[in-house]
């Protein structure tokens, strides 16, 4: 069966680095999304990995490694409004979203 | 504002009644879907049009029922519902249905409660 592994949740401190993996097992791969969403709101778009290496934007990096089945999204200098959920979600061979249950990040001061 | 616009935010239903969810986008995009989201559980998708042909239908049950007039519109009606259907319901759009070329652009959601 297809899967998407990532931790239910996640704490750290205003101001800190936090890194959120998600591991996937996919029939074929097409690339994974990372997606925020804040409690009662959309999720919206982060990033997007099709190759392994590492994509920066800003405060945010995106990592893929395939060979692995692994991607991380890498948060920096934290702020209270980063506290939300992060969805990781892979494309596999038909173009299908495999999506995981989501981090809750929560930032503390 | 996220270009996607879902109606109703919150919706109580008992489980003998009729309701309809609204989607409406204004991104120009030709394929929509209807997302279920349950606490600490994957997205799951429930519907998909392109181009207002429906593409996939996830084995949903039939007291949901789907309609999208045109590509900007998605509905989804409700009926006899069950209370395990109580989550909130997502809708999206992207430009094509697949590929990381075309990320989905979600709403707000409308949370629904059946009692």
């Amino acid at each position: 069966g297809q899967n998407i592994d990532q931790p239910t949740e996640m704490t750290a401190t205003e101001g800190a680095i936090v890194q959120i993996n998600c591991t996937y097992q996919t029939s074929g791969f097409n690339g994974l999304f990372w997606y925020q969403q804040h409690a009662g709101e959309a999720p919206t778009f982060l990033s997007y990995n099709v190759l392994d290496g590492l994509e920066e934007k800003g405060r945010f990096s995106s990592f893929l490694s395939r060979s692995k089945g692994y991607s991380y999204l890498l948060l920096k200098e934290l702020q209270m409004k980063d506290s939300a959920s992060y969805l990781c979600a892979a494309i596999d061979s038909n173009y299908q979203l495999i999506w995981g249950a989501g981090t809750k990040l929560i930032i503390k001061p | 504002e996220t270009g996607v616009t879902q109606t109703p935010r919150h919706l109580v239903m008992g489980m003998t009644n009729k309701k309809s969810l609204k989607c409406e986008q204004h991104l120009g995009h030709n394929a929509m879907y209807w997302y279920k989201q349950s606490a600490k559980k994957p997205l799951e998708l429930m519907f998909v049009y392109n181009f207002k042909e429906q593409t996939e239908n996830n084995s949903v049950p039939s007291r949901f029922s789907p309609e999208c007039p045109n590509s900007s519109h998605l509905f989804l009606h409700l009926h006899t519902l069950q209370p395990e259907d109580s989550a909130l319901y997502l809708c999206a759009s992207s430009q094509t249905t697949g590929g990381g070329s075309s990320p989905l652009h979600f709403g707000n959601g409308t949370r629904l409660t059946v009692t």
